[in-house]
């Protein structure tokens, strides 16, 4: 099955500086890949997500790339702000079983002031 | 809020008992995810419904089952529970099979003595 590797396991950055989170994935049909962000005692929440046949897509500050040669994907958080400070997971799934996500074992990010 | 809700928000319970959690999902969703997060296993996937029928399965343990009702809502059964049972469980939902946007409840803590 699908495994899904998350580097680092922790970050901390000073306010204003980037973050990037990488992850590696097994399975090459694979073809979705979220990343969601879980605050401190809060639910996760999907804050991007790429496909297969895109290699990057940014939301204002964050953007995720995507090698599907090279088999990972990047998370990057650009002018980090404290409130960015949380747990990071990213997923992966294939098409034949799209909502079976495996998740990478989460970054947590600490941003200081 | 997510607009999905999960009951009961904790669980205290002893060993080879049985439980049940319930998640109702979001107006208009037809998919139905459940998640284990604990400490050392991370976010993990056991098992998706999609209107009424089961769609995907994880590593989710025989003594484990699910079922989704005619309403949409859901139920997760764990029995003869354990001490490595005690974990934090997400329901989530999506408007279709998977691929999309999954919106978490906030989860029920079960802590298994």
């Amino acid at each position: 099955g699908e495994n899904v590797e998350q580097h680092p396991s922790t970050l901390s950055v000073q306010e204003g500086d980037s973050a990037v989170i990488k992850c590696t994935y097994s399975d090459s049909a694979s073809n979705y890949f979220p990343w969601y962000k879980q605050e401190l005692g809060k639910r996760p929440q999907l804050i991007i997500d790429i496909r297969s046949n895109v290699g990057e897509k940014k939301d204002q500050r964050i953007a995720v790339t995507l090698n599907k040669t090279a088999k990972h994907f990047s998370l990057h958080i650009t002018e980090t702000q404290p409130e960015d400070s949380a747990v990071y997971f990213c997923a992966a799934s294939r098409g034949d079983s799209w909502g079976k996500l495996q998740f990478g074992a989460g970054t947590q990010v600490v941003v200081t002031p | 809020d997510s607009g999905v809700t999960q009951t009961p928000k904790h669980l205290i319970t002893a060993t080879g008992q049985r439980v049940t959690l319930r998640c109702s999902p979001r107006s208009g969703d037809l998919s139905v995810y459940w998640y284990q997060q604990s400490l050392d296993q991370g976010l993990q996937f056991l098992i998706q419904y999609y209107n009424g029928e089961e769609r995907a399965k994880g590593n989710i343990l025989e003594r484990f089952s699910a079922q989704q009702f005619p309403d949409l809502h859901s139920e997760l059964n764990l029995s003869s529970l354990e001490l490595g049972d005690s974990a934090l469980y997400f329901c989530a939902s999506s408007v279709g099979t998977g691929g999309e946007t999954q919106y978490f409840g906030p989860g029920t803590r079960l802590l298994v003595l």
